[in-house]
């Protein structure tokens, strides 16, 4: 079945510093979702990626879905305290019934000090 | 507030126990998500309803089982539990349940077998 592999499973930083987290499927995926939950908190939507080779920025995060479609990453700048939490991406098959199936990655973690 | 209400937050119960989670979506969205959040496994799809019926399954066990009502809310069920199924359970919903849908979660309810 489809999988979604994200690394680093943790990340810390100093506050300033840059953070990256990098999203790969076992398969094409027709597109991909990032999700932020807070610590005691629920995942909330961030983006969509829909196309091959596809950039989104929101301030200080940038997104981007690979060429190929199986992968994406999500990439902050300067990093604040506020961005503190477990970033999620989630991908949809491209074919059949796991059409509808959107596969979490395991997270990244991702801790501030200020 | 996402919009999702999920009763109860919280849930002890002993192994082997049958318990039953609800979850009401967002006014207006036809589609509910159900998924177990566990340390190790990250967010872990169970399964999908669109306005009553199942439209995707995943990792669901045979002894949990879901549905969906004709006023849109779900229960989600989970007998003989055991020490294993201790978790946080998400319910989200959307719209229709489309591929390009982005997901609201509830703010979960947390299981705990003892």
């Amino acid at each position: 079945g489809q999988q979604v592999m994200q690394i680093p499973q943790y990340q810390h930083v100093q506050e300033g510093e840059d953070f990256t987290t990098y999203c790969n499927s076992s398969t094409t995926l027709s597109n991909i979702q990032w999700y932020k939950q807070r610590p005691g908190g629920h995942p909330v939507f961030l983006i969509q990626l829909v196309k091959s080779g596809e950039v989104k920025k929101q301030k200080r995060l940038t997104f981007q879905f690979g060429e190929a479609k199986k992968n994406s990453s999500l990439h902050i700048t300067a990093t604040q305290t506020t961005d503190v939490g477990t970033y999620f991406c989630a991908g949809r098959g491209n074919s059949g019934g796991s059409n509808y199936k959107l596969t979490f990655g395991k997270g990244t973690l991702l801790t501030v000090n200020p | 507030d996402s919009g999702v209400t999920q009763t109860p937050k919280h849930l002890i119960t002993a192994t082997g126990q049958r318990v039953t989670l609800r979850c009401s979506p967002r006014s207006g969205d036809l589609s509910v998500y159900w998924y177990q959040q566990s340390l190790d496994q990250g967010l872990q799809f169970l399964i999908q309803y669109y306005n009553g019926e199942e439209r995707a399954k995943g990792n669901i066990l045979e002894r949990f089982s879901a549905q969906q009502f004709p006023d849109l809310h779900s229960e989600l069920n989970l007998s003989s539990l055991e020490l294993g199924d201790s978790a946080l359970y998400f319910c989200a919903s959307s719209q229709s349940g489309g591929m390009g849908e982005k997901l609201f979660f509830g703010s979960g309810t947390q299981l705990s077998v003892l």
